[in-house]
């Protein structure tokens, strides 16, 4: 089993949709998570810190489930500028390197 | 306040040459970590450095691939004899040490021919 899994997508979704990711850990011990944002030929960039109280920040909410061991990302009123891959990330808790998934493409159409 | 910055942004290497990519970490950065990202894959983690050590070379191939952050200077990461499979984005971070996370420079695209 992979350390971090994610549905690879591709999300096709309209304008103004709501749309939710989920990524599922296999370490139970890990405490940092992470969602960053990739578009194409880019490097990643970090969106949202995901923490036990989970978090909001505009239209994205980042929330994570330690008994399921899952972390989610909703986006809420997508927009056109939206559509890129959406890796999540676990932190190792002595190094930090990140363990990322493969990544979720999702594609906002007009 | 400059990001991370890696160069060269495009690197073009033969079968069997060496490749030296550079990452300077962001100001008061000590901590720096490499990671490979094959076509049409995730992000793999190779290496985490601080200065004058290796850290975590887990995800280091055994063999052609080292890693180095000097006292002074950029880090490098060196691939010797590259092959046709090493073509892939190499990504750099850094960090000031808390485990949040980091940010990413714009990487370095090795296309071996």
């Amino acid at each position: 089993r992979k350390e971090v899994e994610q549905d690879p997508g591709p999300f096709n979704v309209p304008e103004g949709a709501t749309v939710a990711f989920n990524c599922t850990y296999s370490n139970s011990a890990s405490q940092s998570f992470f969602w960053y944002r990739q578009d194409c030929r880019k490097e990643p960039k970090l969106l949202m810190s995901v923490y036990s109280s989970g978090n909001e920040d505009g239209r994205f909410t980042a929330q994570l489930n330690r008994a399921s061991q899952y972390i989610s990302l909703l986006i809420r009123d997508s927009k056109l500028s939206d559509s890129a891959t959406y890796l999540c990330a676990e932190a190792d808790g002595a190094t930090n390197k990140l363990i990322f998934g493969t990544g979720t493409l999702l594609a906002v159409q007009p | 306040n400059a990001g991370v910055m890696q160069n060269p942004r495009h690197l073009v290497r033969r079968r069997g040459q060496e490749a030296r990519l550079r990452c300077s970490p962001m100001k008061g950065h000590s901590h720096v970590y490499w990671y490979r990202q094959l076509p049409e894959e995730g992000l793999k983690f190779m290496v985490y450095l601080q200065k004058e050590n290796i850290i975590d070379e887990s995800g280091m191939p055994k063999e052609r691939f080292s890693a180095e952050f000097p006292k002074e200077g950029p880090s490098i990461l060196r691939i010797q004899q590259v092959v046709r499979g090493d073509s892939a984005a190499y990504f750099c971070a850094s960090s000031p040490g808390q485990p949040n996370g980091y940010t990413f420079g714009s990487g370095t695209r090795l296309t071996v021919v």
